[in-house]
């Protein structure tokens, strides 16, 4: 089994929808916790990232962790096509500074 | 300010070749790892270089080895070509000595092993 788990979509959405994006872990010692947007051709792109538990927000990203249940999500909202691309998930604990385990990625498509 | 890159672009080798992928950080960054992304997949840790050694490995086996440079650029060296290696190469830079570390990724190396 996979430390973390990511639902692979893809996922389509018209524009101006609400999206979740969601992953599942094992390792409880990950602690610091990522969402990236690749586009085709282009390395990963960090959005955000979270420290330990709550909530973050940026523009119309939404990061949530929820560590008693292992679950991580990513909310976007007034999706844009721009907004069109592979979101990764990605975790880290804090012993191994540059090591991040990702999710397989899920990959969303917003049509106008 | 010149972002980390990558070279070459694309790379077609056979197997049991041996390729080398270059990596030049981000400015001011001196920490640099490689990641393998397999079609379909998120990327995977191979390791991590600091002040010229490797500070950190992944299940990745011995074919895999790198190399940083005292200007902070790396090279990563695969031996022993098999046909699961082709995939995304993906080189990430950061600076050490903070409590987050944000690595910044370059556009990527695609090999293909024929």
């Amino acid at each position: 089994q996979k430390e973390v788990e990511q639902d692979p979509g893809p996922l389509s959405v018209p524009e101006g929808a609400i999206v979740s994006l969601n992953c599942t872990y094992s390792n409880s010692a990950f602690q610091y916790f990522m969402w990236y947007r690749q586009y085709s051709r282009k390395g990963p792109e960090l959005l955000m990232y979270t420290y330990s538990s709550g909530n973050k927000e940026d523009g119309r990203f939404t990061a949530q962790v929820d560590k008693s249940s292992k679950y991580i999500s990513l909310f976007i909202r007034d999706s844009q096509p721009s907004d069109s691309a592979t979101y990764l998930c990605a975790l880290r604990d804090n012993t191994n500074a540059g090591k991040s385990t990702f999710g397989d990625g899920t990959t969303l498509t917003v049509k106008p | 300010d010149a972002g980390v890159t990558q070279s070459p672009t694309h790379l077609i080798k056979t197997r049991g070749q041996q390729v080398t992928l270059r990596c030049s950080p981000k400015s001011g960054h001196d920490t640099v790892s490689w990641y393998q992304q397999a079609l379909g997949q998120g990327p995977q840790f191979i390791f991590q270089y600091y002040e010229e050694e490797e500070r950190q490995r992944g299940n990745f086996p011995d074919r895999f080895s790198g190399h940083q440079f005292p200007n902070y650029s790396s090279e990563l060296n695969v031996n022993a070509l098999l046909l699961g290696d082709s995939a995304l190469y993906l080189c990430a830079s950061s600076l050490a000595g903070q409590s987050y570390n944000e690595q910044f990724f370059g556009p990527g190396t695609r090999l293909t092993v024929l």
